[in-house]
């Protein structure tokens, strides 16, 4: 299955900051994905990257809060923008990975003071 | 809308006894059905996915259309098994997860 190494993997930052979060994956893939996971809770997804596209977002979530780059098949970033205590979650970057299912990075733990 | 659900917040058991975390799912057409676990301090890992009909680390799924479930099951649990479960759905090619709420599974010595 695919490796995916994700940093940071956790960030305290002050309200009205920025972070990028970055993923890195060991082979070329279609698709990634951002979820984000609040706290006590599961798993909801973000936005969808596909290289060489504006990303896709879900509802509730827009690109001027949560910028996505994908500059190649191997590489995404998010950031958080202009973060409120709200924004404390755990993010993480997905890829499909063929018969394994799909893959997750490591996530990234912020907390927004 | 398509919709995962896992109506256990908390599933607590005694080693060796038999464990099932429920899933009901709403999609109208044929769903791809994954469980992934996620141990303490570890990232979320796949556990097992429907089409592949495996069974790992001793768990079974199987996926009845007509009841629109995706159970995970074990005959004995082991003190390892604790962790968090989440049941995920996907429509199939490249499209995203859709993740339950998610289960704790507890298994007391």
């Amino acid at each position: 299955s695919a490796v995916i190494s994700q940093k940071p993997s956790r960030d305290i930052c002050q309200r009205g900051t920025s972070l990028t979060i970055q993923c890195q994956v060991d082979s070329q893939v279609t698709m990634m994905f951002w979820y984000r996971q609040q706290p006590g809770q599961s798993l909801t997804l973000i936005a969808t990257a596909n290289q060489g596209s504006e990303a896709t977002y879900e509802s509730g979530f827009v690109i001027d809060k949560f910028p996505i780059s994908r500059p190649n098949l191997t590489f995404s970033t998010l950031t958080v923008s202009n973060m409120s205590p709200e924004d404390s979650s755990i993010y993480l970057c997905s890829v499909e990975s063929g018969n394994y299912g799909y893959t997750f990075g490591s996530g990234t733990r912020l907390t927004v003071v | 809308a398509q919709r995962v659900t896992q109506p256990e917040k908390l599933l607590s058991v005694f080693k060796g006894a038999p464990v099932e975390l429920k899933c009901n799912y709403s999609y109208s057409g044929s769903p791809e059905l994954f469980w992934y676990v996620q141990y303490s301090r570890q990232r979320l890992q796949l556990l097992l996915r429907h089409i592949s009909r495996e069974s790992i680390k001793g768990f079974t799924a199987d996926l009845n259309k007509g009841e629109t479930s995706f159970h995970l099951k074990k005959p004995f649990a082991q003190e390892e098994d604790s962790a968090m479960y989440y049941c995920a759905l996907s429509t199939g090619g490249y499209n995203k997860l859709i993740f339950g709420a998610g289960t704790r599974l507890a298994v007391h010595p």
